[in-house]
């Protein structure tokens, strides 16, 4: 079954400090990979976008990482703030298909 | 200024009653869709269009209904026949392909009571 496991559901951080969210999944055939970033009561946001063969991708304080083999990605957000609250999602596309979400890990940010 | 619009931000209805929510986008994309986000569950699609005049159902299409009359339009119905409808609504645009980023716009709450 052709699906995206993330983790930690939720994870509260204080701010300043880094943070790595991960993200498993067994789609295939695999086309991308997408971590979008949805704050509360709004639309997703696009981070980074990843293909078979890249294995990072940066975005300011955000860093993406991806395993093919291991059916990997992991989200590392560098020196939090409070507007990084918010929810985070993995997305992966099954190619010629489907986009398959995964259910998102919600960080709070304290301060 | 390019972008997805999605009105109202909240809708409430009464029990019964059929609904539509709207999603424009200028960004000149030919492909839209529609997702339905519930807490704690990812995104699932309930239909997407490619192209205007064209539309496919999703994952769960039942008790919903959409048109696609021109590129920048595809509204979404709720009918009375979505036995859950309470959810928070996302419409998305992108060049066709989903190999391709989707761009979301800023959803619509709908409550039924």
């Amino acid at each position: 079954k052709n699906q995206v496991e993330q983790s930690p559901q939720s994870l509260i951080i204080l701010e300043g400090k880094n943070c790595t969210l991960q993200c498993n999944y067994t789609v295939s055939p695999f086309s991308n990979l997408r971590w979008y970033k949805q704050d509360t009561g709004r639309g997703p946001v696009s981070l980074t976008i990843m293909t078979f063969s890249e294995n990072t991708k940066s975005n300011g304080r955000y860093t993406a990482t991806l395993d093919a083999d291991t059916k990997q990605s992991s989200l590392h957000i560098t020196a939090s703030q409070l507007s990084d609250s918010a929810s985070y999602i993995c997305v992966v596309h099954q190619a010629g298909t489907a986009l398959i979400f995964g259910k998102g890990t919600t960080l709070s940010v304290s301060s | 200024d390019g972008g997805i619009t999605q009105s109202p931000k909240y809708l409430f209805r009464k029990e019964g009653q059929n609904v539509t929510l709207s999603c424009e986008q200028n960004l000149n994309h030919d492909a839209m869709y529609w997702y339905r986000q519930d807490p704690g569950q990812g995104l699932r699609l309930i239909y997407y269009s490619q192209i205007v005049n064209d539309f496919q159902k999703g994952d769960i299409a039942e008790g919903y209904s959409v048109s696609r009359e021109k590129k920048e339009s595809f509204p979404l119905t709720v009918t009375s026949a979505q036995k859950n409808p309470t959810a928070f609504y996302l419409c998305a645009s992108s060049i066709p392909g989903q190999g391709l980023e989707q761009y979301f716009g800023p959803g619509t709450r709908l409550t039924v009571t």
